[in-house]
């Protein structure tokens, strides 16, 4: 069964642009979340989408969006980038969303310059 | 909300019992705790989850008391593949939150 897979996986922008990751949850997976991992802040919860739904949220300013298909695949979307949003972005995977094992990708590392 | 806490780092030998522990405060009667493996250039990867007493899988057991404030992974006979960093994971619905890691050093 293929894991989780994440598109791109290292991406380079400018302060001031916007970008758009992708996640391709396990088939049958219904759940989707997604992480930032820094050096500095370890990792951090951004968003939790269940059928198309979101139903949780960390606390991350509204530039960072995201959505789910109705194939449970998932996008986030950050838009006028900062230095600091430089990170490995991370998105996990579940068949449902409540406490139940999380499946990881191996994450897009974006670099912000 | 439920905050972690973790040892930042940890050392031990080849074939020793490795035992980290996680504090976590104000935690919610439905939470469960989660543990994950990371290696560099890696997603964390699943070990074991529980909500109380104790759970054991085919790589560790987790431990976690009656008061529920803390919970302990304990890994077997660790080996030199165990280096890695460690994170703890409260979850709970609306609460995610991870702890910052434990990183593993396995001497041989």
């Amino acid at each position: 069964k293929a894991g989780v897979t994440q598109t791109p996986r290292y991406l380079i922008k400018t302060r001031g642009q916007q970008v758009t990751l992708s996640c391709s949850p396990i088939s049958g997976h219904r759940s989707v979340s997604w992480y930032q991992q820094t050096p500095g802040q370890g990792l951090q919860f951004l968003f939790e989408y269940f059928s198309e739904t979101q139903r949780n949220k960390g606390n991350f300013p509204g530039r960072f969006s995201g959505r789910q298909f109705s194939n449970s695949r998932s996008e986030m979307n950050v838009s006028t980038l900062e230095l600091g949003d430089s990170a490995l972005y991370l998105c996990a995977s579940s068949r449902d969303p409540d406490g139940n094992e999380q499946f990881f990708g191996p994450g897009t590392r974006l670099t912000v310059l | 909300l439920a905050k972690t806490t973790q040892p930042i780092s940890m050392d031990s030998y080849e074939g020793q019992e490795v035992n980290i522990t996680c504090s976590h405060n104000n935690i919610a009667t439905n939470d469960y705790i989660t543990w994950y493996q990371q290696f560099p250039s890696q997603g964390p990867r699943f070990i074991i989850q529980g909500y109380k007493t104790k759970v054991t899988n085919e790589v560790a057991s987790l431990f976690i008391p009656a008061d529920r404030k803390s919970s302990t992974l304990s890994l077997p006979r660790v080996s030199l593949s165990d280096t890695a960093v460690y994170y703890c994971l409260a979850r709970g619905y609306n609460k995610l939150i991870f702890g910052a890691g434990t990183r593993l050093a396995v001497h041989p």
